[in-house]
This record gives C-alpha cells, sequence and structure tokens, in this order.
C-alpha cells in the first residue's frame, strides 16, 4: 500500500457546487497533514494544513480522521478559479505527497 | 525576501551528461527536499535533509546524489544522466515541527 494515496480524478464539477476529496495514509505515526494546490506548470502550494479538531477557512473545509487514516477537503460553492490539483500530504520524519486530485469546475 | 530559488529554470541533457541543480532558501529553514514530478506520478521524494550536514534517501534515490552545502544551499546532481530522469524537479524547505514546505518554481529537465 503506498503511504498517501488519493483518487486521481479528474473531478468535473459545475460552478457552485460542493466537492469533496479524501485522501488516506498508511502511517499511524504520521503528525501533521497539509492541503496543497498546484496549478498548471507551477510549484505547489499550501492551500490549508489540517488538524486534528477539523478546520476551515472561507469556502474550504478540512477534517482529519486518525483512526481510519484519511484526510478530506470540501469545497463549497465552487468557483472557476478553483480548478487545479489538489495534493494532499503527510509528515511524519519527512514529507509525502499524494499523487493529486485534478479538479475541473465547469462554467 | 526570495523563498526557495532553483536553478535552472529549464535544462535539456544528452545521456551520460552530468549537471547539478542548485537550491537555496533564505528564509532559515532547516530541512530542505528534493522532489521529482511526473505525468500522474505525483510528487515523489529523491533525497531530503532535516538539518544542515544530515542527508537521507526518499523513495527515489536511484541515479542521484545531494549535497547540503550549508543552511540556505541543497543541491541534486545527476552524474550521468538517462531519459528516465526527465521531469520536473522541485526543491522545497521548511522549519521544524508541524509545519508546511515551501517550494521553488521547479526545474523542467529533459534528457535526451
Amino acid at each position: 500500500r503506498k503511504e498517501v494515496e488519493q483518487d486521481p480524478g479528474p473531478f468535473n464539477v459545475p460552478e457552485g457546487a460542493t466537492v469533496a476529496f479524501n485522501c488516506t495514509y498508511s502511517n499511524s505515526a504520521s503528525q501533521s497533514f497539509f492541503w496543497y494546490r498546484q496549478d498548471c506548470r507551477k510549484e505547489p502550494k499550501l492551500l490549508m494544513s489540517v488538524y486534528s479538531s477539523g478546520n476551515e477557512d472561507g469556502r474550504f473545509t478540512a477534517q482529519l480522521n486518525r483512526a481510519s487514516q484519511y484526510i478530506s477537503l470540501l469545497i463549497r460553492d465552487s468557483k472557476l478559479s478553483d480548478s487545479a490539483t489538489y495534493l494532499c500530504a503527510v509528515k511524519d520524519d519527512k514529507i509525502i505527497f499524494g499523487k493529486g486530485t485534478r479538479l475541473h469546475i465547469l462554467p | 525576501n526570495a523563498g526557495v530559488t532553483q536553478t535552472p529554470k529549464f535544462q535539456v541533457l544528452k545521456t551520460g551528461q552530468s549537471m547539478t541543480l542548485q537550491c537555496a532558501q533564505d528564509m532559515n529553514h532547516n530541512s530542505m527536499y528534493w522532489y521529482r514530478q511526473d505525468p500522474g506520478m505525483g510528487l515523489r521524494l529523491i533525497y531530503y535533509s532535516a538539518s544542515e550536514g544530515t542527508t537521507d534517501k526518499g523513495e527515489v534515490p536511484n541515479g542521484y546524489n545531494v549535497s547540503r552545502l550549508n543552511k540556505r544551499e541543497f543541491s541534486l546532481r545527476l552524474e550521468s544522466a538517462a531519459p528516465s530522469q526527465t521531469s520536473v524537479y522541485f526543491c522545497a524547505s521548511r522549519i521544524p515541527g508541524n509545519t508546511e514546505a515551501f517550494f521553488g518554481q521547479g526545474t523542467r529537465l529533459t534528457v535526451v
């Protein structure tokens, strides 16, 4: 089993809809968790950290489920500008990334 | 404050040539990382350095060497480039603890 797994998509979602991604990780000792956004031919940039109690930043909500070893990202009221690849990342002694989930927001 | 700077941004090599990818950060970060990104493969860790003077292998270290020259700089060397090393290479850095990594803009390497 790979250390960090994501559904590669693509997710094709109409503008204004809600979309959710999950990411599973194999190392139960992982200490911290992140969601990154990557635009085409650009470097990944931090979208949000994921805290144990869950956290929200505007239209974005991140959750952590340690018992089932997954993190999730929920995007509400999606915008065309949300089209990108979303990478989850998990830290133990190093940071390991999933392969990313491609999201296309359709007008 | 430039963040993480990678040079060069683009490079074409012939099979068997060697080259060094440079990475420098000005954020006083302890940890530095080299990843490669290929279509459908996501970011794969090549090597990392948890602190100055230490380096460790990641998921795909074969064909690469690294040097943590000082706290600011972490270079990646390809001794004998192969077409399979055609990729986009990202350097990243972070401070200790449960903190995120910051990325450079990437180096697009083609080996022909």
